[in-house]
C-alpha cells in the first residue's frame, strides 16, 4: 500500500518563475493538505482541499493556489516566486477533515 | 490566530534515561494534539495524538499527557534510545485536521 507520494523531491526555480508541485494521497484518502517547512522551523498550514475545493486557507498570499483532481489527487501552483519560497513542501492527507494527516516526503524547492 | 510554542529546542539524554518535551497553545478552542517525529530528510510521521476529553495516552515507551486547564501538553519518552533521535513537532487544532506546529525539538540520545 503506496502511502502519500509526492513530485519531483528537488526542484530548482529562479525568482519570478512558476512552479507546480503534485501529490498523490494515500489509498482510501480523500482529503489533501499542503503545507510549508522552512529550514529548521515546524510546517505552516498552506490550505486544504476536500471534495475537489478549497476548504481551509493558511496565512498564504494568493500566489500559492491549488486544485485537487476527481482521484482525489492535488497540485500547489506558487506564481512570481520569491527567494524567500524556497522550503520544503509537504502534502498530507487523511481520511476525512477530522481525521490524522500522514504526510509524503515532501518537495525541496529552491529559488535562485 | 492560534500560536504554540515547544521547549526545550534541543535536548540531549543518555541512552536509556527519559525525555520530556513541553507544549503550550493559545487557543482554548483547540481539541487535538498530535506529535509528530521527523528524521533527517524524511516525512514527518505521526508518533501519538490525543484529543482534548482525554488526559492522557500512552502507546509502549511514548506517552502524552494534556492540561486543558493550563493550556499545555509534554511528550514523554521513556528507556530512551539511539533510534528516537530525531526532530519532534508538537501541534494543535481546534478545526478539523488543520495543524499548527511548534517550532520543534532536537533530540540527541547519546549512546
Amino acid at each position: 500500500d503506496a502511502g502519500v507520494t509526492q513530485s519531483p523531491t528537488h526542484l530548482i526555480k529562479t525568482r519570478g518563475q512558476q512552479v507546480t508541485l503534485r501529490c498523490s494521497p494515500k489509498s482510501g484518502h480523500d482529503t489533501v493538505s499542503w503545507y510549508q517547512q522552512a529550514l529548521g522551523q515546524g510546517p505552516q498550514f498552506i490550505f486544504q482541499y476536500y471534495e475537489e475545493e478549497e476548504r481551509q486557507r493558511g496565512n498564504f498570499p494568493d500566489r500559492f493556489s491549488g486544485h485537487q483532481f476527481p482521484n482525489y489527487s492535488s497540485e500547489l501552483n506558487v506564481n512570481a516566486l520569491l527567494l524567500g519560497d524556497s522550503a520544503l513542501y509537504l502534502c498530507a492527507s487523511s481520511q476525512d477533515r477530522f481525521s490524522p494527516l500522514h504526510f509524503g516526503n515532501g518537495t525541496r524547492l529552491t529559488v535562485t | 490566530g492560534e500560536n504554540v510554542e515547544q521547549h526545550p529546542s534541543t535536548l540531549s539524554v543518555q541512552e536509556g534515561d527519559s525525555a520530556v518535551i513541553k507544549c503550550t497553545y493559545s487557543d482554548s478552542a483547540s481539541n487535538y494534539f498530535p506529535w509528530y517525529k521527523q528524521e533527517l530528510g524524511k516525512r514527518p510521521q505521526l508518533i501519538i495524538d490525543i484529543r482534548s476529553n482525554v488526559g492522557e495516552k500512552k502507546d509502549q515507551r511514548i506517552a502524552v499527557t494534556l492540561n486543558k486547564t493550563a493550556k499545555h501538553f509534554s511528550l514523554h519518552i521513556t528507556e530512551t534510545q539511539p533510534e528516537d533521535s530525531a526532530v519532534y513537532f508538537c501541534a494543535a487544532s481546534k478545526r478539523g485536521n488543520k495543524l499548527v506546529f511548534g517550532a520543534g525539538t532536537i533530540l540527541r540520545v547519546k549512546s
